[in-house]
Formats: C-alpha cells, structure tokens, sequence
C-alpha cells in the first residue's frame, strides 16, 4: 500500500460525457501527478501540482484539467470523452522534504468510454 | 532528460539473479537514474536510484558504470512475484518533485 488512493476504482461511461476522478495523496506530499495509460501511448505524464499550483504539464488535452484544493487532495477532470480516452490513470505524489525522490502511485482509475 | 533504452523482455528462472541492462549513453553529469516497476497494472513502483555510485536496497542493486553511459538493475534473487515491467528511467531531480518520463521499459517473466 503506497499510502495515494485513487476514486473510483473503475469508471463506465459514454463518449461526450464528462468525469472527475479524485486522489488523495500521501500525508504531508505537496506534489501530486497525474500520468495516463493507454495500450498504445504507454505511461505518459499529464500534470503536476506542487501545493495547489500547477508546476508541470505534459501531454494533456485541452479537454482534460486538473486541480490540487487546500487539503492536497487532487480532482482531474476529463470531459467531451472520446473512445481514446479509455485507459489507466494513476495519481502519485511525492515529498519535497529531506532526500525522498521517489514518487508514490496508487492503484489508478480504469476509465473505459464506451 | 537522456533517452534510455532498455530491451522489450527478459526471462529469469527463479531464484536465479536478474540483471537488467539499460543504456543511457547521452547521460548529463547531474542527471540520476531511476528505476520503476509495473506489476500487472498496479501503480508504478519505485525500486531505486543512484547518481554514478553504486546503490543497494533492500529490493535491489544499481551498477552504473564509471563512464555514466548504462546501468544494470539487479535483483539477486528472483520470485515469480517480480514479474513486471521495469522502467528506466533518467532526469534531472534535485528536488524530487519532478515528473517522471516512461519509456516502453523491460518486462521481465521470471519463471518456475
């Protein structure tokens, strides 16, 4: 157990319809990630928010947004979903205290558009 | 970030060693190597990391070479349940709060 959870576990829903899917990271982590993957793009990096402001962008769509509220927990948004959209999408967070470099992941979120 | 480049799959038979190369030959001198783990879908998991010493933990060992340019990923004795991916990965980290780059990693089958 890493310590991140991830909500929902999974997710069904239609092409045009809008999610949320929620993580809560480590107690004390100030950096909380998002990566998405897909069977065919691999594990890529969407976002990062480092204590409510947003620190890093990769590959994420327009259509796709994200947040970090006071308590640190994280909501990233997908809407006007589209079949490629389904995939794994894993939260992780990390420490900027002492010499922790590693980045924690949860279980992740199965979205499948259907 | 260094590109890395690692080989699609690997077989181990268990209890053996496994050694798991990655090469990384445009290596920046403040960049580390890490390396992650994909067991079957589950969240990433983060095994070790090292600048250009080498680095033992209770999952593993990282041998970088003296020149920085690969690195091998050892676990010295291999259970079934260390079949997984397995990323590696380069970057620039003085903080540890940086995003991670996945390549297409290792997948490693250890088998009975």
């Amino acid at each position: 157990d890493s310590g991140v959870t991830q909500t929902p576990k999974h997710l069904i829903t239609a092409t045009g319809q809008r999610v949320t899917l929620r993580c809560s990271p480590r107690s004390g982590d100030l950096s909380v990630y998002w990566y998405q993957q897909s069977l065919d793009q691999g594990l890529q990096f969407l976002i990062q928010y480092y204590n409510g402001e947003e620190r890093a962008k990769g590959n994420i769509l327009e259509r796709f947004s994200a947040q970090q509220f006071p308590d640190l927990h994280s909501e990233l948004n997908l809407s006007s979903l589209e079949l490629g959209d389904s995939a794994l999408y894993f939260c992780a967070s990390s420490s900027s205290a002492g010499n922790y470099r590693e980045q924690y992941f949860g279980p992740g979120t199965r979205l499948t558009v259907t | 970030d260094a590109k890395t480049t690692q080989p699609p799959s690997m077989d181990c038979a268990e209890g053996r060693a496994a050694n798991l190369p990655c090469n990384h030959s445009t290596i920046s001198g403040n960049e580390y190597v890490y390396w992650y783990r994909q067991i079957h879908s589950q969240g990433p998991q983060y095994i070790i990391h090292g600048l250009k010493n080498n680095e033992t933990n209770e999952m593993a060992s990282l041998i970088i070479t003296e020149d920085r340019k690969s690195s091998t990923l050892i676990l010295p004795h291999a259970t079934l349940r260390d079949t997984a991916v397995y990323y590696c990965i380069v970057r620039v980290d003085y903080s540890g709060n940086t995003p991670l780059v996945f390549g297409k990693g290792t997948r490693l089958s250890v088998i009975a």
